[in-house]
């Protein structure tokens, strides 16, 4: 079974901070998604990794990708109070389409 | 507008009593899933269809059932629901492989 770990789990940091958002997962996958949820909300696409080496920035978030060491990041610049969210990395398998989440980061940007 | 509608968005009923969320996209997606949204679990897939009658299990498949009949509508179906089957529930689509999900408004499942 595949398991998708991130850490932190929670994050309170201060605004114009940097920092960064992990997620692990346990085999081989192809592709790697990020989300963002506001509370009370819908998740919302922020990023899709589809291969080794991959990044991907919109304003001051970027996500990376590496397949072999099974991690993706997502790294905050400058942090902003509009930010506060929580943060969902998922993955599927090539051919299998089956999508498996992390628990979530919920980040609290305090101005 | 772009969009994947689910109905009803909040729903208290009984422990045994059938109920249906429907779910519909108007993006002519071939891909719709659902998943259910647990505090501390993140999401967890139930169902996916890639296509119309093509449905395959997810991670937490037990105790849910769904249909694709039309390429727009998924609809996911607790026939006897159970208190353990109290959460957020949210429908997804895509066009292909490798491409973003959008995500519907949610559906709030309270089971007594």
């Amino acid at each position: 079974e595949l398991k998708v770990e991130q850490n932190p789990l929670f994050l309170s940091m201060q605004e114009g901070k940097n920092y960064t958002i992990y997620c692990n997962y346990s085999t081989t996958s192809d592709r790697l998604y990020w989300y963002r949820q506001d509370p009370g909300k819908s998740l919302e696409s922020l990023f899709v990794l589809l291969s080794n080496g991959a990044v991907k920035q919109e304003g001051r978030l970027m996500a990376s990708l590496d397949t072999k060491a099974r991690l993706s990041t997502l790294h905050i610049t400058a942090a902003v109070h509009d930010l506060s969210a929580t943060y969902f990395c998922a993955v599927d398998r090539y051919n299998f389409n089956k999508f498996y989440f992390g628990s979530g980061t919920k980040l609290n940007v305090k101005p | 507008e772009a969009q994947v509608t689910q109905n009803p968005r909040y729903l208290i009923t009984v422990t045994g009593k059938k109920l249906t969320v429907t779910c519909s996209q108007n993006m002519n997606h071939e891909y719709m899933s659902w998943y259910r949204q647990d505090p501390g679990l993140g999401l967890r897939q139930i169902y996916y269809s890639m296509n119309v009658e093509v449905t395959d299990k997810g991670d937490v498949p037990e105790g849910y059932k769904v249909s694709r009949k039309e390429k727009r509508n998924f609809p996911l179906i607790l026939e006897s629901p159970s208190p353990n089957q109290t959460s957020l529930y949210f429908c997804a689509s895509r066009v292909i492989e490798g491409a973003e999900q959008f995500f519907g408004p949610g559906t709030r499942l309270t089971v007594l």
